[in-house]
C-alpha cells in the first residue's frame, strides 16, 4: 500500500515563528502536493512539485515556501506563522497523471 | 479560473440512498474524482470517472457525469452509518495531477 506520512498530527505555534511541515511517499512518486483544507472552502491548492529541486506555486503561495531535495520528500515551510495560517495541511502524492494518495493531515494552530 | 462547487451539507437516514452533486467549470477536464474524508483521516479516493464516460458503477456508488451540464454526482445505495464522511469532488485534466476540489459535503446518516 502507498503510504503518505505527515510527521505531526497537531502542531500548535506562536505567531512569527518558522513552521516545518514534513511529508514523506514510500513509493517513489513524481508529483507531491501541500494543500490546505478550511471548513467551506475545500482543498486549495499551495504549491507542488513534479521532480526534486523542482517546485510550482498553486492557487495560495502567498505566506509559504517549500523544498524537495529528495524525491520521497516534500517539506512545506512558513517563514513567519501568521495566525490566518491556522488550518488542516494535506500532503498528497501520485505518479504522473495519477490518483493523488493522501496522508493524514497535520493540523496547525498559530495563537 | 477553474472552479467546482458543492453543497454543504445532506442529511440521510440509514438504508435510504444518498446523492450527492457536484458542479465544475472546466471544460478540459480530462477525469472526475470522489474522495472520502473520514473524521481525523486524510481523503482517500472512492471512484473516479473519464470524461468520456456518462456512468460508472462500483458496489454501491453509481457516477452520473452530464458533460454538457458539467454535473457530476455520486449515488450511495443502501447508505449506512460508516458512510458518514465529508465527500469531495475534484477535477482534474492531466497537468500532472493537479486537482481542484469542491468545498466538500458533508453527509450525516442517521441510524
Amino acid at each position: 500500500d502507498v503510504k503518505v506520512t505527515q510527521s505531526s498530527r497537531y502542531l500548535v505555534k506562536r505567531t512569527g515563528e518558522k513552521v516545518f511541515l514534513e511529508c514523506v511517499q514510500d513509493m517513489d512518486h513524481e508529483n507531491m502536493f501541500w494543500y490546505r483544507q478550511d471548513p467551506g472552502l475545500g482543498l486549495r491548492l499551495i504549491y507542488f512539485s513534479y521532480d526534486v529541486k523542482m517546485k510550482e506555486k498553486g492557487d495560495i503561495p502567498e505566506g509559504y515556501s517549500v523544498s524537495r531535495e529528495k524525491k520521497e520528500r516534500f517539506s512545506l515551510i512558513l517563514e513567519s506563522a501568521s495566525t490566518n495560517q491556522t488550518s488542516m495541511y494535506l500532503c498528497a502524492s501520485s505518479r504522473l497523471n495519477e490518483k493523488l494518495f493522501f496522508g493524514s493531515g497535520t493540523q496547525l494552530s498559530v495563537l | 479560473g477553474e472552479d467546482v462547487e458543492q453543497s454543504l451539507f445532506l442529511s440521510v437516514r440509514e438504508g435510504d440512498s444518498s446523492v450527492i452533486n457536484c458542479t465544475y467549470t472546466d471544460s478540459s477536464s480530462t477525469y472526475l474524482y470522489w474522495y472520502k474524508q473520514e473524521p481525523g483521516a486524510g481523503l482517500q479516493l472512492l471512484t473516479y470517472i473519464f470524461s468520456n464516460m456518462d456512468m460508472k458503477q462500483d458496489q454501491r456508488l453509481t457516477v452520473l457525469l452530464n458533460k454538457k451540464d458539467k454535473h457530476l454526482s455520486l449515488r450511495i445505495a443502501d447508505t449506512q452509518t460508516g458512510d458518514s464522511a465529508i465527500y469531495f469532488c475534484a477535477e482534474g485534466n492531466n497537468q500532472g495531477g493537479k486537482l481542484i476540489f469542491g468545498q466538500g459535503t458533508e453527509l450525516s446518516v442517521k441510524p
